[in-house]
């Protein structure tokens, strides 16, 4: 079974240029995440959707970053204008939505470090 | 805002020694998982417990989720090498997960 497919793995750009990650999830999982990993942290949720609705975005700077997920199946994370506290790994993770889904397991993909200049 | 916090946040030690992981938080979450990550890569996840006092043995590691829901342990015995890595808790609340702040382990050959 293949896993989650996160493109590019490494990105440097300057402030206030536009970048966008791409994540393609484990076919057949419902539910897709978007995580922001600081250096030497844990992961922070950004959004979390359900097929193709928003269960969760509390955490996301809107002002600046977007999120969407055609069709319930890929999703692009898009950073506009990016700031240099952006930089970080972003980590794309999947789930089967198992029930109860507090027992759900997330698989994660291997991310993608950007660095902002 | 971060509910989960780990301790240590760094540790570092010779192959066969043991060593414990703690996760704590004042919230109560519905289960708690671990996972391991190694650089350049996702996390793996390793355990989820569920149970107020559950205890879950994976080879070596044994975890264990406090009686009130709000904290856990992680045991290793004997470590080694292949243990490095950056350890994670997780705890489910509201419908999501939230990450602990991480203990990275580097055990010396």
């Amino acid at each position: 079974e293949a896993g989650v497919a996160q493109s590019p793995r490494y990105k440097i750009i300057e402030k206030r240029q536009s970048v966008a990650f791409w994540c393609n999830p484990i076919s057949g999982h419902a539910t897709l995440y978007w995580y922001q990993q600081i250096l030497g942290q844990g992961p922070k949720l950004l959004i979390q959707f359900q097929n193709n609705g928003v269960v969760d975005d509390s955490q996301l700077p809107k002002d600046r970053f977007s999120a969407e997920r055609l069709k319930g199946v890929d999703s692009t994370l898009k950073i506009q204008p990016a700031k240099l506290e952006d930089s970080a790994v972003y980590l794309c993770a999947s789930s089967l939505d198992h029930f109860p889904a507090r027992t759900d397991t997330q698989y994660f993909g291997p991310g993608t470090r950007l660095t902002v200049l | 805002t971060q509910l989960l916090e780990q301790s240590p946040q760094f540790l570092s030690i010779q192959e066969g020694e043991n060593l414990t992981v703690y996760c704590n938080s004042s919230s109560v979450f519905s289960s708690l998982q671990w996972y391991r990550q190694e650089p350049g890569e996702g996390p793996v996840l390793l355990v989820t417990v569920v149970t107020g006092g559950e205890v879950k043995k994976l080879k070596r590691l044994t975890f264990q989720f406090g009686d009130a829901r709000k904290d856990s342990s992680l045991h290793i015995t004997a470590a080694q090498p292949g243990d490095t890595g950056l350890y994670l808790c997780a705890g489910y609340r509201t419908y999501k997960y939230i990450f602990g702040t991480g203990t990275r382990l580097k055990v010396l050959a």
